[in-house]
């Protein structure tokens, strides 16, 4: 069970938008619909973002958006704010209740 | 709302046994798995383990195989995770987290566990 793939960084502008991918296999992100994307800032727990794929909870805003193509899903910033800044990780169910995660990005908002 | 409250921060010499115990609020908890994922400074999450509240049946990271244990105490909502044999390489922050449709959608604050000689 190897972790998830992700860019180590990335950034943007205020008012950009930016993607963060995140490259699995056949056997976790291209055979489920369970992706997960997490925030989190220093010193915190991570924070529920994006549920399978694509869906936002309730309170997040609709600037965060998520896809998935085959084995690879994608987080999209749009309208970048500075509190964006900070780590994002991905994370699918893998089958009999194990899960798998990303490596992180860190986001940064020139 | 969904709360958590997990015991504090541990230091334990190598070959030491840890356990950390996190307490559920705020909803039925009986009606939710349990993961446990620990994160070392500077890295992504690690799952390492599951389990079903309901019955108390796990599933264990096969890194982990030997040496975790999760149970639960559901007259207490709380959830515990043992780790033994803890090396240097076990500092991390730990962390219970409420699963919802096989993903997680809640977690709880951390806990730090440094293993230090």
């Amino acid at each position: 069970q190897s972790a998830l793939t992700q860019p180590p960084s990335a950034s943007g502008s205020p008012g950009q938008s930016v993607t963060i991918s995140c490259a699995g296999t056949s056997s976790d992100v291209g055979n489920y619909k369970y992706v997960s994307w997490y925030q989190q800032h220093p010193g915190k727990a991570p924070k529920l973002i994006i549920y399978e794929v694509s869906q936002r909870p309730s309170g997040v805003p609709d600037r965060f958006s998520g896809s998935k193509s085959g084995d690879t899903a994608s987080l999209t910033v749009s309208g970048l704010q500075a509190e964006d800044e900070g780590d994002y990780y991905c994370s699918s169910y893998a089958g009999s209740h194990t899960l798998v995660f990303g490596g992180g990005t860190k986001l940064t908002v020139l | 709302q969904v709360q958590f409250e997990q015991s504090g921060a541990e230091v334990k010499k190598p070959g030491a046994s840890v356990r950390v115990s996190c307490k559920a609020s705020g909803y039925r908890f009986t009606s939710y798995a349990m993961h446990w994922v620990r994160q070392a400074p500077g890295q992504g999450p690690e799952w390492m383990g599951w389990i079903n509240i309901g019955n108390g049946n796990t599933k264990y990271s096969e890194k982990f195989q030997n040496r975790l244990t999760i149970s639960r105490d559901t007259s207490a909502t709380t959830t515990y995770m043992e780790l033994s044999s803890l090396t240097s390489e076990d500092t991390a922050v730990y962390y219970c987290a409420r699963e919802n449709v096989r993903q997680i959608d809640y977690w709880g604050q951390g806990t730090l566990v440094t293993v230090s000689s």
